[in-house]
């Protein structure tokens, strides 16, 4: 069964800090992996990985994926409030039941 | 401005009622989808479409329906036979599959269905 796993669940964090978020997964016919922020609503779009190796980089947010490790990392640096939201992985399968397969998110609380 | 909306924003029903849940996108996207969310539980896929006049079950599929007549719509029926439909569902949709731009899913607002 297909399996996408985040940790942690849930992180307290102070302004300034620098979180690293973890996602690994077991999923057949892989083809990506990607990231996303959920504030109050719609989840949006932050990266999608498909090679091992590459860094993406959006302003303080970066994230790799490791296909040896079957996982992937999401990290902030200097963070703030507004960066308080869940964070989820998603890994695209493809071939069959072409679809995402979520994880159950990371809660990230960033206090003033 | 292009985007997927979904109405209404809160529904509350009676247990026993079937309700349906509105997702409309003018993305031009051939494929569709909806997702349960719980707290502390991540997306789950109850039903997609990728084509109009076709869909598939996701994996948690018993006690909902759905209908493509339209490229443009794919409305959530949830029924009775559901046993606890309480939750915030979210419809997403993206480009025909088979292409690496396909991958990124585009959500709608969702809408958070309360039954009492």
């Amino acid at each position: 069964e297909d399996k996408v796993v985040q940790s942690p669940l849930s992180l307290v964090v102070h302004e300034g800090d620098t979180v690293t978020l973890n996602c690994s997964y077991e999923v057949t016919n892989f083809r990506s992996l990607l990231w996303y922020k959920q504030e109050k609503k719609a989840p949006t779009f932050l990266f999608m990985l498909t090679s091992s190796g590459i860094e993406k980089k959006s302003g303080r947010l970066s994230s790799i994926l490791d296909k040896k490790e079957l996982s992937s990392i999401l990290n902030i640096t200097a963070t703030q409030t507004g960066d308080s939201a869940i964070y989820l992985c998603a890994v695209f399968r493809q071939g069959g039941s072409e679809k995402l397969v979520f994880g159950k998110g990371t809660k990230l609380t960033v206090n003033p | 401005d292009g985007g997927i909306t979904q109405s209404p924003k809160y529904l509350f029903r009676k247990e026993g009622q079937n309700v349906t849940l509105s997702c409309e996108q003018n993305l031009n996207h051939d494929a569709m989808y909806w997702y349960r969310q719980d707290p502390g539980q991540g997306l789950r896929l109850i039903y997609y479409s990728q084509i109009v006049n076709d869909f598939q079950k996701g994996d948690i599929a018993e006690g909902y329906s759905v209908s493509r007549e339209k490229k443009e719509s794919f409305p959530l029926t949830v029924t009775s036979a559901q046993k606890n439909p309480t939750a915030f569902y979210l419809c997403a949709s993206s480009i025909a599959s088979g292409r690496a731009s396909s991958y990124e899913q585009y959500f709608g607002p969702g809408t958070r269905l309360t039954v009492t």
